[in-house]
């Protein structure tokens, strides 16, 4: 199995500017998370779809951040405008069953660098 | 305070050594997992627990619920286990969330 891949692996953007972060699930998981880590604050959980229903986005910094989960196979993290210190690497990752009490097989991130 | 605090933060070790990564947290919980973030910042599921242990070839981990405090544990250690080994716990009350500790920096030397 190709495992959650996560497009781009790279992004620099400018201050202002709209970004767009994607993800491909394992096959047959039913449980999609989105996590930001950074420096200072280390690993957050952002977001998480069970179903391509999102559950709970309390981690969900600002209304500037968005996220769907169209179907089984995809999701996306938006950004807009995106601010500097949205940099940060952003990974997804996806388990079968059970939600949080369950291993979760994570992508290889994103490093997102806002100028 | 933090909700999930480890110890220690860095750690050196030699080849063989045994080594002990702590997690303790000061809420209710429901789960607890280990992951591992390697040099290179892949993260790995290393282990989920609800009680008691689980071992997987050279990794133990531990959870004692009634103290809040998980241990990881590595046998023979090797260079390649050099990694940040990161505590989550989910939270038995409120948002259904992932707390996590800030990690440790485990390097072992050849």
């Amino acid at each position: 199995d190709a495992g959650v891949i996560q497009s781009p692996r790279h992004e620099v953007t400018e201050m202002g500017q709209e970004v767009t972060l994607r993800c491909k699930p394992i096959s047959g998981h039913d449980y999609l998370f989105w996590y930001r880590q950074t420096m200072m604050r280390g690993l957050e959980l952002l977001i998480y779809f069970n179903n391509n229903v999102p559950i709970d986005d309390s981690g969900m910094p600002e209304d500037r951040f968005s996220a769907k989960m169209p179907n089984a196979s995809f999701s996306t993290l938006k950004i807009q405008p995106s601010e500097p210190r949205d940099s940060a690497v952003y990974f997804c990752a996806s388990s079968l069953g059970r939600g949080l009490y369950n291993e979760q097989f994570f992508g290889p991130g994103t490093r997102l660098t806002v100028l | 305070k933090n909700e999930v605090e480890q110890s220690p933060q860095n750690l050196t070790a030699q080849e063989g050594e045994f080594i002990t990564i702590n997690c303790s947290y000061s809420v209710g919980i429901s789960a607890l997992h280990w992951l591992q973030q390697h040099p290179g910042g892949g993260i790995v599921s290393l282990f989920m627990l609800s009680s008691g242990k689980k071992k997987h070839g050279r990794l133990i981990a531990t959870i004692n619920i009634q103290e809040k405090h998980s241990s990881l544990h590595i046998t023979a250690s090797h260079p390649r286990d050099s990694a940040v080994y990161i505590c989550a716990v989910a939270l038995i009350q409120g948002a259904q969330k992932l707390v996590f500790g800030q990690g440790t920096r485990l390097t072992i030397n050849p």
